[in-house]
């Protein structure tokens, strides 16, 4: 069974430009969560998505949003770039969402960099 | 709100010898979900082991084990026989649960590094 994939791997944008990430997940998952990762904030949770509903929401400013389509893939916005989004963006997979616990399953990450 | 911290933001273990990585964490839940991830040079990260709150008996998974202490919230993850492979940056996460709204987000760790020694 495949893996989580993103696409891309790297990105370079400049200030004010945006950009969309994309996701998919392993086959039957349903689940899509998409954290931010820096050297010095760690792993910060950015939002959730299930059956094309966003569940669950971090503390990001409205420049970051996201979706997920029928087939589970799910892409990431972020618009108006600022230097501070230069950042490894990972996309985490599981079977569903909810109380039950479902591992979550990470992809490689998209390396954003903004000039 | 909750909060994940690990106060070693880099180890240096010797081959075959075994360390301890420190977390500690808040919240005012009873019930939730500790994790210890492991994300390699390659950056796909991977589960190491988890521990449910419920349980008094501390999770293991081969070589990795943790001690979990509900009370002083704290959860250390331990490796034994340090391996060249174990080298890597090592997040502890903990996973909300909000029972009315059946939501949950994870809430991570700023990671330490860790570095095995041949």
């Amino acid at each position: 069974k495949a893996g989580v994939t993103q696409t891309p791997r790297y990105l370079i944008k400049t200030r004010g430009q945006q950009v969309t990430l994309s996701c998919s997940p392993i086959s039957g998952h349903r689940s899509v969560s998409w954290y931010q990762q820096t050297p010095g904030q760690g792993l910060q949770f950015l939002f959730e998505y299930f059956s094309e509903t966003q569940r669950n929401k971090g503390n990001f400013p409205g420049r970051f949003s996201g979706r997920q389509f029928s087939n589970s893939r799910s892409e990431m916005n972020v618009s108006t770039l600022e230097l501070g989004d230069s950042a490894l963006y990972l996309c985490a997979s599981s079977l569903a969402s909810g109380v039950l616990y479902n591992e979550q399953f990470f992809g490689p990450g998209t390396r954003l960099t903004v000039l | 709100a909750q909060t994940v911290t690990q106060s070693q933001p880099e180890m240096s273990v010797q081959e075959a010898e075994t360390v301890t990585l420190s977390c500690t964490y808040d919240t005012s839940e009873s019930d939730y979900y500790l994790f210890w991830y492991k994300q390699p040079p390659s950056r796909q990260m991977i589960l190491v082991i988890r521990q449910e709150a419920y349980k008094q008996q501390n999770a293991t998974e081969n070589r990795f084990s943790v001690n979990f202490q509900k009370a002083a919230k704290s959860f250390s993850l331990k490796i034994s026989d340090s391996q060249l492979g174990d080298a890597a940056m090592y997040f502890c996460a903990y996973r909300s649960q909000a029972p009315t709204s059946g939501t949950y987000k994870y809430i991570f760790g700023t990671g330490t590094r860790l570095k095995v020694l041949a």
